[in-house]
């Protein structure tokens, strides 16, 4: 198994371009979140699912967007980059709801927004 | 609100020393607490994690003690290691939201001397 995968590594963009950030996962897992880490601090969550074609916000819901069509994919799109996204985004999955010894994460993609 | 703080940012240890991170909650309705490790460029990785209902939990090296009285939540290390340098997380499961949340505290660093 691969586990959780995140493309891109990294990535430069300019303040209102748009981006998407693609997670796949090949564990079968019906929950998949996305967080951001900024420096000195925890990671945030900012959108989960708890399976496919079911989405919620989380803590900094603002200024993205997700969407599960399938169990293995669950991509984060930045809409108009802002400066104040700049960040280290985590994706990460687990088998169910409960504890938190089955949540894996991605590698992590490392966001500059000029 | 939510949220789960730490009362140190950094931690220096002497290699062979037994480490010991602390962290504080505020939300008294939580289900499961947990310790995940951070190295440099890495997404987090699960340590250990302890249910509401119990005080005490042991893993290889690593003990976590809940103490439900004052919110407070620990990591003792034993013999700690160059390779446990890292940053340390704690992180709890709210009741609310079906469990479908983890929420994340700001971390420690924790450096080896040799």
């Amino acid at each position: 198994n691969a586990g959780v995968t995140q493309t891109p590594k990294f990535q430069v963009l300019k303040t209102g371009q748009s981006m998407t950030l693609q997670c796949a996962q090949d564990m079968n897992h019906e929950y998949m979140s996305w967080y951001r880490q900024d420096p000195g601090m925890g990671l945030r969550l900012i959108h989960y699912s708890v399976g496919a074609g079911i989405t919620d916000q989380g803590e900094v819901p603002n200024g993205y967007n997700v969407s599960r069509s399938t169990t293995e994919d669950f991509p984060l799109r930045l809409l108009s980059a802002a400066p104040s996204q700049t960040s280290v985004y985590f994706c990460a999955s687990r088998e169910r709801p409960g504890t938190g010894r089955e949540q894996y994460f991605g590698p992590g993609t490392r966001l500059t927004v000029t | 609100g939510e949220s789960v703080g730490l009362h140190l940012p950094t931690l220096s240890v002497q290699e062979g020393d037994n480490s010991i991170i602390n962290c504080a909650y505020s939300n008294s309705a939580s289900d499961y607490f947990i310790w995940y490790k951070q190295e440099s460029g890495k997404g987090p990785q699960f340590i250990i994690d302890i249910r509401s209902n119990m005080d005490k939990r042991q893993g290889q090296r690593v003990t976590v003690l809940l103490n439900k009285t004052v919110k407070h939540l620990s990591l003792q290390i034993a013999a700690t290691q160059p390779g446990d340098s890292a940053v340390y997380f704690c992180a709890e499961i709210p009741f609310v939201g079906g469990a479908s949340k983890i929420i994340f505290g700001s971390g420690t660093r924790l450096s080896i001397r040799p």
